[in-house]
């Protein structure tokens, strides 16, 4: 069964530098989102990607963040200058079309502790 | 506002028994109903979804069930199993691309 996966597993970085995320969407999934969830509350929308263009974001999703898809298989997010508060799981998650009646299928997560 | 929320945070249940989740719902515009389930260190796993335009729908061994008038999704888990532990999360969509989650409940199951 095709599913999304995401490297690295676990991520650790120092506050203040960048880190790249990355996933890859199921094959023939043409939109693409990002989530976090901080430990312990609830999965949190961030942006949706589809035809090289953010189609929705969150108010958390604010400059400090970005989108890519370098390539035809990867989807990545950015964090230019990581905070503390960025230390979370974040989860890919890819959908055929974008519809409302369209359910995301989600990666297995990149943990991501910010020291 | 936009809002998933579930009644209780934790479940406990005998295997073998029946378990019903509950989540309210505050948005009644919204289109699109899911049920995940989120086991430890992975990511959510869709399990069961609804439309708004429906109150019923049955998978293998789950049902979620609607309730329009006040706003109420549950998922109910027949002959619950040791593998059916993990948190599970009410979901919306009502156009748009974003999901939005609920809180979670985390069912624990005693065998």
């Amino acid at each position: 069964e095709p599913e999304v996966t995401q490297t690295p597993s676990h991520q650790v970085t120092q506050m203040g530098q960048e880190v790249i995320l990355r996933c890859v969407p199921i094959s023939n999934h043409l939109y693409f989102y990002w989530y976090r969830q901080i430990l312990g509350q609830k999965v949190e929308f961030l942006v949706s990607f589809y035809n090289n263009e953010i189609s929705e974001k969150s108010e958390i999703f604010d400059d400090q963040f970005s989108v890519e898809r370098p390539d035809g298989s990867n989807f990545t997010l950015k964090i230019r200058s990581t905070k503390l508060e960025d230390s979370a799981m974040y989860f890919c998650a890819s959908s055929e079309n974008g519809g409302v009646v369209d359910t995301q299928y989600f990666g297995p997560g990149t943990r991501l502790t910010v020291l | 506002g936009e809002s998933v929320g579930l009644h209780l945070p934790t479940l406990s249940v005998q295997e073998g028994d029946n378990s019903i989740i509950n989540c309210a719902y505050s948005n009644s515009a919204s289109d699109y109903f899911i049920w995940y389930k989120q086991e430890s260190g992975k990511g959510p796993q869709f399990i069961i979804d609804i439309r708004s335009n429906m109150d019923k729908r049955q998978g293998q061994r789950v049902t979620v069930l609607l309730n329009k008038t006040v706003k109420h999704l549950s998922l109910q888990i027949a002959a619950t199993q040791p593998g059916d532990s993990a948190v599970y999360f009410c979901a919306e969509k009502k156009g748009g691309f974003k999901t939005i989650f609920g809180a979670g409940t985390r069912l624990f199951v005693k065998a």
